[in-house]
């Protein structure tokens, strides 16, 4: 069975300064990995995704992530964090389950951006 | 803007009517999704369809009901709801790989806000 958790409800920074959203996952067999951010009243949009190939993933808005296989984490950072930052991210651990991929989702990291 | 659309936005039912969301993908996928987003609650899988057939449904009340009669449009029909079941209903779609391969990115509508009085 799969499992993503996600280590802070709420994160809290100011704008400009560095983003750090945690996430570990279990898996039982070689995982895909997704981050998705979602802005208020709206859907869930990709931020990038880790699929077996480079462990250093980028994404959009400039954020990355590292897949760290023996500490089963993909953390989610960005340098300098702006404004428009501020949303509900979600890891995501997709793995397969008898002939389909079922994701499975965290609970969510709401990240605050103060000016 | 994605290419997963959902109606209606809003929806506001009493506890003995009876509705039907809507979703619809033009992104040529072959898996569709229903999600329930709660306040204060993690998204919760509720049904996935891939090739139209159901492959997944998560201890899901009997009063939901999904139908998906082809490849691009997915149905969530509701009756004799709760007000518990008041929730943004989330329609994903994503492409199914063949066997061994990775899975691959799930586009998201914009939900439908849904009111159970």
């Amino acid at each position: 069975a799969q499992s993503v958790t996600q280590l802070d409800s709420h994160v809290s920074v100011s704008e400009g300064t560095p983003v750090l959203l945690r996430c570990n996952y279990s898996s039982s067999y070689s995982p895909s990995l997704f981050w998705y951010v979602q802005h208020p009243n709206k859907g869930l949009q990709l931020l990038l995704k880790y699929t077996s190939a480079a462990t250093l993933v980028k994404g959009i808005n400039g954020f990355e992530a590292e897949f760290k296989k023996s500490e089963t984490s993909f953390h989610l950072t960005k340098p300098s964090a702006h404004m428009s930052d501020a949303a509900e991210y979600f890891c995501v651990v997709s793995d397969r389950t008898g002939g389909s991929y079922i994701p499975t989702f965290g609970r969510g990291t709401s990240l605050i951006v103060h000016p | 803007e994605t290419g997963v659309t959902q109606t209606p936005r809003h929806l506001v039912m009493g506890m003995t009517n009876k509705k039907s969301l809507k979703c619809e993908q033009h992104l040529g996928h072959n898996a569709m999704y229903w999600y329930k987003q709660s306040a204060k609650k993690p998204l919760e899988l509720m049904f996935v369809y891939s090739l139209e057939e159901r492959v997944e449904n998560n201890s899901v009340p009997s009063r939901f009901s999904p139908e998906c009669p082809n490849s691009s449009h997915l149905f969530l029909h509701l009756h004799t709801l709760q007000p518990e079941d008041s929730a943004l209903y989330l329609c994903a779609s994503s492409q199914d790989p063949p066997s061994g391969g990775p899975t691959d990115t799930q586009y998201f509508g914009p939900g439908t806000r849904l009111t159970v009085l």
